[in-house]
């Protein structure tokens, strides 16, 4: 079976630009969630969609939003982007909501903004 | 709020020797308890949780943790360690709600020294 699988996996934009990353859970996976997480630091969660339906949202600007789709897969939309954007972002996905069974998480796509 | 302490940023131990990462949480009620390990240049993978019962909890590896509510303690052991342990490993909690946001605390890296 395919794990969680993200992409680009790599990606370098300039500062003001806009970017779209995509993610694909496990399948049978319902719920999707995104993290941030930048160099020597642990990941910081930005949204959980559910039933595409927004569940949680963490302390990230309103440049950010995500959005789940019917086959559960979801993007992540980063507007005006900054230099302090550049991190890697992580999706993770879960078999139902609020059951703790523990995140799958994809590789990555490694943002750079210059 | 919830949040993570992982005391020391960076453990070297030699090849055999034990390891131990520390953990600790605060948080109003006892959440859900994660470690995830990190390889370079790849997302996270469950090592193991805590969400109720036995509070001596097996995962992957030979890695164990213990739960001790008195000290809001999740610290990490593995009796022998092996070259590939080395890599990035992340103490989690979540809180006991209807979504799973989880904090992750700040890392630490493990060194193993031949």
């Amino acid at each position: 079976d395919a794990g969680v699988t993200q992409s680009p996996t790599h990606l370098i934009k300039t500062r003001g630009q806009h970017v779209t990353l995509r993610c694909s859970p496990i399948s049978g996976h319902k719920s999707v969630s995104w993290y941030q997480q930048v160099l020597g630091q642990g990941p910081q969660f930005i949204f959980q969609y559910y039933e595409k339906e927004e569940r949680g949202r963490g302390n990230f600007p309103d440049r950010f939003s995500a959005r789940q789709f019917p086959n559960y897969s979801s993007e992540l939309n980063v507007n005006a982007l900054l230099l302090g954007d550049s991190a890697l972002y992580l999706c993770a996905s879960s078999l139902e909501l609020g059951r703790h069974y523990g995140y799958t998480f994809g590789s990555g796509t490694r943002l750079t903004v210059v | 709020a919830q949040s993570v302490t992982q005391l020391g940023s960076h453990v070297s131990v030699s090849e055999g020797a034990l390891v131990l990462l520390r953990c600790n949480y605060s948080s109003s009620v006892p959440p859900y308890l994660f470690w995830y390990v990190q390889y370079p240049n790849q997302g996270l993978q469950l090592l193991l949780k805590y969400t109720t019962g036995a509070t001596l909890v097996k995962g992957i590896n030979g890695f164990e943790a213990e739960f001790k509510k008195s000290e809001t303690s999740f610290h990490l052991t593995k009796p022998s360690a092996h070259m590939s342990d080395a890599a990035e490993y992340f103490c989690a909690v979540s809180e006991r709600t209807s979504y799973d946001k989880v904090i992750f605390g700040p890392g630490t890296s493990l060194s193993v020294i031949p």
